[in-house]
């Protein structure tokens, strides 16, 4: 059973940082894009950043350029998401999910539960 | 970048009715979208990929057509668990996009 567990949100003053963690479990993770995708409170899903599975490739929406950074271990079947410079429209919970994978047509196709990041003074 | 744009935001139904959502891309997709149901204080789960292929275990009353920049997602025989928020997802390229939403909502 594919299982995605994210950890790390909180309070976070404006202009800190937190990093975010997503263990993954039930597949074989270095063969998958990874994703991470935003839900600010009462608004729809914003797709953050993506990664490859050997890390060779990141992609991320313009308004997080500079500022978050994706990167994965994989032989800790591990994803992660370090958030600096943070503002208060970075509220949100946060979502991994696993994306494209080598030998898959689907996209987003498991999600984990959330983590919850509140930027806030 | 991919813009995706669904309507209608908002569709009030009685359970037992068909529901359409439509979803139109900016330019084209291919078939590369995917439809998700999110349901109130839970993660969003998968339930039509490549346009038109139904997820493992999601019921066969959902359906998904289209190709290019426009897609539609239908619902027949609404049920009880079916009132949600769904949304469409484009992946043609890394760059992933998701619609606004529509709440499918209770008359």
């Amino acid at each position: 059973e594919v299982q995605l567990v994210e950890s790390g949100g909180g309070l976070v003053q404006p202009g800190g940082s937190l990093r975010l963690s997503c263990v993954a479990s039930g597949f074989t993770f270095s063969s998958y894009y990874m994703s991470w995708v935003r839900q600010a409170p009462g608004k729809g899903l914003e797709w953050v950043a993506n990664i490859k599975g050997d890390g060779s490739e990141k992609n991320y929406v313009d308004s997080v350029k500079g500022r978050f950074t994706i990167s994965r271990d994989n032989a800790k079947n591990s994803l992660y998401l370090q958030m600096n410079s943070l503002r208060a429209d970075d509220t949100a919970v946060y979502y991994c999910a696993r994306d494209w994978g080598d030998l898959s047509e689907t996209s987003c196709d498991h999600w984990g539960q959330g983590t919850l990041v509140t930027v806030s003074s | 970048d991919t813009q995706m744009t669904q309507s209608p935001s908002t569709l009030s139904a009685s359970v037992g009715d068909s529901v359409t959502i439509t979803c139109r891309a900016s330019q084209s997709i291919d078939s590369w979208l995917a439809w998700h149901q999110q349901r109130a204080g839970k993660a969003p789960k998968l339930l039509i990929y490549k346009a038109s292929n139904l997820e493992s275990g999601v019921p066969s009353r959902f359906s998904g057509s289209g190709s290019g920049t426009e897609f539609t997602l239908t619902i027949s025989s609404l049920q009880p668990d079916d009132f949600a928020t769904y949304y469409c997802q484009h992946y043609k390229t890394s760059f992933r996009t998701f619609g606004q939403g529509t709440k499918v909502e209770i008359k």
